[in-house]
């Protein structure tokens, strides 16, 4: 069975950090592009950022980039994105979620993230 | 970057009947890039149909996906009660890098 757990989120000040993890099991890790889709309150879904399968390649949304890091560990089957200079907007519900292409056909349960003074 | 409009916002409809969504792109997408999703609250998002048409694992046959170009289609045969929920439809494009766009979603109500 597939399974993706998050961990990480929390209450962070405008301008900190945090750092989202992704433990993947029960697939072939290194065969997918994974990635951060996230969920605003009362908002639509959003990709945050994807991965390439052997990590050469990471992409970003206009929104993110240059404050967000993503990156993956196949020893640990894991996935993990570095958030910086966090902002009121980046409020969100974030799913970990695996690409067998061009969709997304698993997503984790999600991990919620509020930045808030 | 490639834009997505769904409608109607909101579809309410009884048991039995048909639900037709629509998504729109503000330019061609390939068929193999267009996805759709269906989000109930409190649960997370399910791939329903990928490829324009091809239904994911488990998806019953009620749920089927259609379209080319800049308009596409997300039909529900014969609606159940536990088809209320948001559905989105999402594309993959290049702009200039690989990215991935969601419509905002329409929201179907069985009553």
């Amino acid at each position: 069975e597939v399974q993706l757990v998050e961990s990480g989120g929390g209450l962070v000040k405008p301008g900190g950090s945090l750092r989202l993890s992704c433990e993947a099991s029960g697939f072939s890790f290194f065969n997918y592009v994974l990635a951060w889709v996230r969920q605003a309150p009362g908002k639509g879904l959003e990709w945050v950022s994807s991965i390439s399968s052997s990590s050469a390649s990471t992409y970003y949304a206009d929104s993110v980039r240059g404050r967000f890091t993503i990156s993956r560990d196949t020893a640990k089957k894991s996935l993990f994105l570095q958030m910086n200079s966090l902002r009121a907007e980046d409020t969100a519900v974030y799913y970990c979620v695996r690409s067998p292409g061009w969709s997304f056909d698993y997503w984790g349960q999600g991990t919620l993230v509020t930045v808030s003074s | 970057e490639i834009v997505l409009t769904q409608s109607p916002v909101t579809l309410s409809l009884s048991p039995g009947e048909r639900a037709t969504l629509s998504c729109r792109a503000s330019q061609s997408v390939s068929n193999a890039f267009l996805a759709w999703y269906q989000h109930k609250p409190g649960q997370v998002p399910r791939l329903l149909i990928s490829a324009t048409s091809t239904r994911a694992t488990a998806i019953p046959a009620r749920f089927s996906g259609s379209g080319s170009g800049t308009d596409f289609t997300l039909t529900i045969s014969s609606l159940e009660p536990e088809d209320s929920a948001l559905y989105y439809c999402q594309q993959y494009g290049y702009s200039p890098s690989p990215m991935y766009t969601f419509g905002q979603g329409s929201k179907v109500e069985v009553k």
